[in-house]
């Protein structure tokens, strides 16, 4: 089978930087990419990590150790809209598996 | 470019009744794929098609559920007949064919079904 595991809910202030870590298990595994959804929303692409290291897209980025099967995601400057959760997922070709999600809440 | 569709936003209905979801993908993509959300957790993959062939259908439960994609473009989702733990959000996703892109999803806004 398939299993990412995430924190469930992480908390942070304004302008601050906060680390989401996921953790998997997959057979066949080619990637993470992250996905971002707000309250009542569809999750929106972030980024893919297919190779170890880190990807860099503005404020996100996004690190992957395959020999360590764990990859996080990294948040700079966070801001009050950036509170939503935030979903790993595993992506084979054939089977994509998501973890259950990270609830961010930033705070004034 | 237009995004995916799905239609209808919003379904209520009472438990052994059937209901259907419709998917339209972002034009060019080959790869769709349904998903059902629980509220407070992660999308869950229930089919994904290449083209118009079924390339993962494992945790579809077959016995209630079935899809289908017509000419490799728009797609159906059917529960017939609806439980109560049908409840959730139906996602429907799209992603180009090949290449680093086919790795990018792009979601609908999604069905939230209520089974009463």
């Amino acid at each position: 089978g398939q299993s990412l595991e995430q924190p469930s809910e992480v908390t942070a202030v304004e302008g601050a930087i906060v680390q989401i870590n996921c953790t998997y298990q997959t057979s066949g595994f080619y990637g993470l990419s992250w996905y971002q959804q707000h309250d009542g929303g569809a999750p929106t692409f972030l980024s893919y990590n297919a190779l170890d290291g880190l990807e860099e897209t503005g404020r996100f980025s996004s690190f992957l150790s395959r020999s360590d099967s764990y990859g996080y995601l990294l948040l700079q400057e966070l801001q009050m809209k950036d509170s939503a959760s935030y979903f790993c997922a595993a992506t084979p070709p054939g089977k994509s598996t998501f973890g259950d999600g990270t609830t961010l809440t930033v705070k004034p | 470019e237009a995004g995916v569709a799905q239609s209808p936003r919003y379904k209520i209905i009472e438990k052994r009744q059937s209901v259907a979801f419709w998917c339209n993908p972002i034009s060019g993509h080959a790869t769709l794929y349904w998903y059902q959300q629980i509220l407070g957790q992660g999308p869950k993959l229930l089919i994904q098609f290449q083209n118009n062939g079924v390339v993962d259908d494992s945790q579809l439960p077959k016995d209630r559920f079935s899809a289908e994609r017509l000419k490799g473009v728009d797609s159906t989702l059917k529960i017939q007949p609806a439980k109560l733990e049908d409840s959730a959000v139906y996602l429907c996703a799209s992603s180009p064919p090949t290449g680093r892109a086919s790795y990018e999803q792009y979601f609908g806004p999604g069905t939230r079904l209520t089974v009463t």
